[in-house]
């Protein structure tokens, strides 16, 4: 299984845009990336995925470089409701595998 | 269309007895995976099931077992609990079929005394 990094925390103001940088050097041919946000007590939720290149969606991008040992989670213009925790998630689509990394913990202030 | 859920939200447990943790999968998913979150980590993936069968899984001992029913729900059984099983049992449903988004019930926080 791909073996993830990303820094353990961010702090960011409202309005600026923000990028979460997952580092996963072993990343396979067949491994897909995707990104989690998590608020506490709740489970993560699906915001992007992505093999390479740029992919965007209405609340963030994700790029990927040509050897795909990195991706990141671009969010534009954060508020105060984006304070959370960001997860990069590799999945192995043959061996039917996961790996999270440890988190992000994003702090947007006033 | 209705999201994943999972009973129960919380449960108690003494060390070295069994528990069962259930998931009901986001309709029309036929692919869930299990996770454990201990308090500040990452969710550490447990195994994934597929169309009824174990299709995955990550460095847990057998002691961890699951069940995937017909209708995609799903069961997570631990055995012989240790105190080090504390922690928040995530249940996730996916489309399968090349869709790798996944989605995250809101977990059963277990305690072992």
């Amino acid at each position: 299984l791909a073996k993830t990094t990303q820094p353990i925390s961010m702090d960011s103001y409202e309005g600026q845009e923000v990028n979460i940088t997952c580092s996963h050097n072993n990343i396979a041919t067949n491994d897909y990336i995707t990104w989690y946000q998590q608020f506490p007590s709740q489970g993560p939720r699906f915001i992007i995925q992505g093999y390479k290149t740029k992919v965007t969606n209405e609340v963030a991008s994700l790029f990927i470089p040509a050897d795909r040992k990195s991706s990141t989670l671009s969010l534009p213009r954060v508020s105060l409701s984006d304070t959370a925790v960001y997860y990069c998630l590799v999945v192995n689509t043959n061996a039917g595998k996961s790996t999270f990394g440890d988190g992000t913990t994003l702090t947007v202030k006033p | 269309e209705t999201g994943v859920t999972q009973s129960p939200t919380h449960l108690i447990k003494t060390r070295g007895q069994q528990v069962t943790l259930r998931c009901s999968s986001q309709s029309g998913h036929n692919t869930v995976s299990w996770y454990q979150q201990a308090l500040g980590q990452g969710p550490q993936f447990i195994f994934q099931y597929y169309r009824e069968e174990e299709n995955g899984r990550g460095n847990f001992p057998p002691r961890f077992s699951g069940l995937q029913f017909p209708n995609y729900s799903s069961e997570l059984n631990v055995n012989a609990l240790e105190l080090d099983d504390s922690a928040l049992y995530l249940c996730a449903s996916s489309l399968g079929e090349g869709r790798y988004e996944q989605y995250f019930g809101p977990g059963t926080r277990l305690t072992v005394t």
